[in-house]
């Protein structure tokens, strides 16, 4: 049972314009999301996340965007620099007081086209 | 200075060995991880300890046995390795936050 969905594989955008992955959910449980960032041959890095009670987030070039009632998540990337080419996690977790675990979504692999 | 190294980097082994992979983390961080990325891309949780104690076993196989010899070192053995167990293994670590979670470089492990 895939509980976090990232459907698009791939996505490329143009540098300079905005980049939009999306990720959607199936857990109503989940409280907290989380975008994490993987280079080739590297481990993933945290990037930014959302608690549950807001609905935007933002980071610099970074903002993700949480809609509870349709269970969908966005991280917007503006404006994309080719360092930004990457495979993106989607991630969500579930407050257990110490306990939690992060459940991945597939990644989607953004290109960023100079 | 890297703050979570695993090793080795890549594993090639036969069906049936017994191998190690090592987890050092040098962040001071109390609770570390084991994290299996399977050929579908799947990022899923297999251990997680806090303080040397075993808090999170994600229904895997007794051949998987993870060993916490303190706070700063996570490993993990596996018996009797078998073809569907070729994978990237991460480990990491974080303090207090699930999402502070900070991860290795991954170990490629192929079972031939």
């Amino acid at each position: 049972d895939q509980q976090v969905k990232q459907n698009s594989p791939s996505l490329s955008v143009q540098e300079g314009r905005i980049s939009i992955l999306n990720c959607d959910y199936t857990n109503s449980m989940f409280d907290y999301f989380l975008w994490y960032k993987k280079y080739p041959a590297e481990g993933p890095t945290f990037l930014i996340s959302i608690s549950s009670i807001k609905d935007k987030n933002e980071d610099g070039r970074f903002t993700v965007f949480l809609n509870k009632s349709a269970k969908h998540l966005s991280l917007h990337i503006v404006p994309s620099q080719p360092g930004d080419s990457a495979v993106y996690f989607c991630a969500a977790s579930v407050t257990n007081f110490g306990n939690e675990k992060l459940t991945f979504g597939t990644g989607t692999r953004l290109t960023i086209i100079p | 200075d890297t703050a979570v190294s695993q090793t080795p980097k890549y594993l090639v082994t036969q069906m049936g060995n017994d191998k190690s992979i090592k987890c050092e983390q040098n962040l001071g961080h109390d609770t570390m991880y084991w994290y299996k990325q399977d050929s579908k891309k799947f990022l899923k949780i297999m251990f997680s300890y806090n303080n040397k104690e075993l808090i999170i076993n994600e229904t895997v196989p007794n051949r998987f046995s993870p060993k916490s010899p303190d706070k700063a070192h996570l490993n993990l053995h596996i018996n009797s390795l078998e073809l569907g167990d070729s994978a990237v293994y991460f480990c990491a670590s974080s303090q207090n936050r699930v999402e502070k979670l900070f991860f290795g470089s991954g170990t490629q492990l192929s079972v031939l």
